[in-house]
């Protein structure tokens, strides 16, 4: 079954404490991307990936890190989280780029103290 | 003025009712139009997927991108109750843009029974 993986999916944690959230996708995807949902604000994007070795920032990059080593996973890194960034995180992934149709994993709520 | 403007809602109709979900947006680079639906605790799930202008029609969905106003929309004809979820639409551009997907804050849509 074609899908993105997420973990975990619920996670509390407090400020300063370094987490990675993992995404990994068994599609062949070029492209992965990371989104932040929140109430009022809709998705927006963190981070994308066109390929291994290869990220760019998206609309709100402050305070997370991803890599991207091989083609199926692209943790998101917080090395030093702090309580606004408790959100509802989300992992795409798509052949080619963002205007191509993402498939989207279930989501990571994560709530920093 | 933000690059994509969605009525929140929330958005409330009988069972059997057409209902019409719109975006605006103001980025006239923006050639492929996408509306994703998420029901509660999930990620996104693309559900129409339009390239520049013109209509769209996949069984009771109908997708309508109007260029020139910079206006998209979704239709839902013969509503059900299990249509009742958040619509997303999103937007993204051809060239250096493609790697980015920019969503609208999304309608909070009830069918009622």
């Amino acid at each position: 079954e074609a899908q993105v993986t997420q973990n975990p999916r619920y996670l509390i944690t407090v400020t300063g404490k370094k987490l990675t959230v993992t995404c990994s996708q068994n599609m062949n995807h070029e492209y992965m991307s990371w989104y932040r949902q929140d109430p009022g604000l809709g998705l927006r994007q963190i981070y994308y990936s066109m390929n291994v070795e290869v990220t760019d920032k998206g609309d709100v990059p402050e305070g997370y890190k991803v890599s991207r080593k091989e083609k199926r996973n692209f943790p998101l890194i917080l090395e030093s989280p702090s309580p606004n960034q408790t959100s509802l995180y989300f992992c795409a992934s798509s052949f080619g780029g963002g205007n191509q149709p993402q498939h989207f994993g279930d989501g990571t709520r994560l709530s920093i103290l | 003025q933000k690059e994509v403007e969605q009525d929140p809602g929330p958005l409330s109709v009988p069972e059997g009712a057409i209902v019409s979900l719109n975006c605006t947006y103001s980025n006239s680079a923006f050639q492929y139009f996408m509306w994703y639906r998420q029901y509660s605790r999930k990620g996104p799930e693309l559900l129409m997927y339009t390239y520049s202008s013109g209509n769209k029609e996949d069984g009771r969905f109908t997708a309508q991108v109007d260029k020139s106003s910079k206006y998209i929309s979704l239709f839902i004809r013969d509503s059900q109750p299990s249509d009742s979820a958040t619509y997303l639409c999103a937007m993204s551009n051809s060239g250096a843009g493609s790697y980015q997907l920019t969503f609208g804050k999304g309608t909070k849509l009830s069918v009622i029974p």
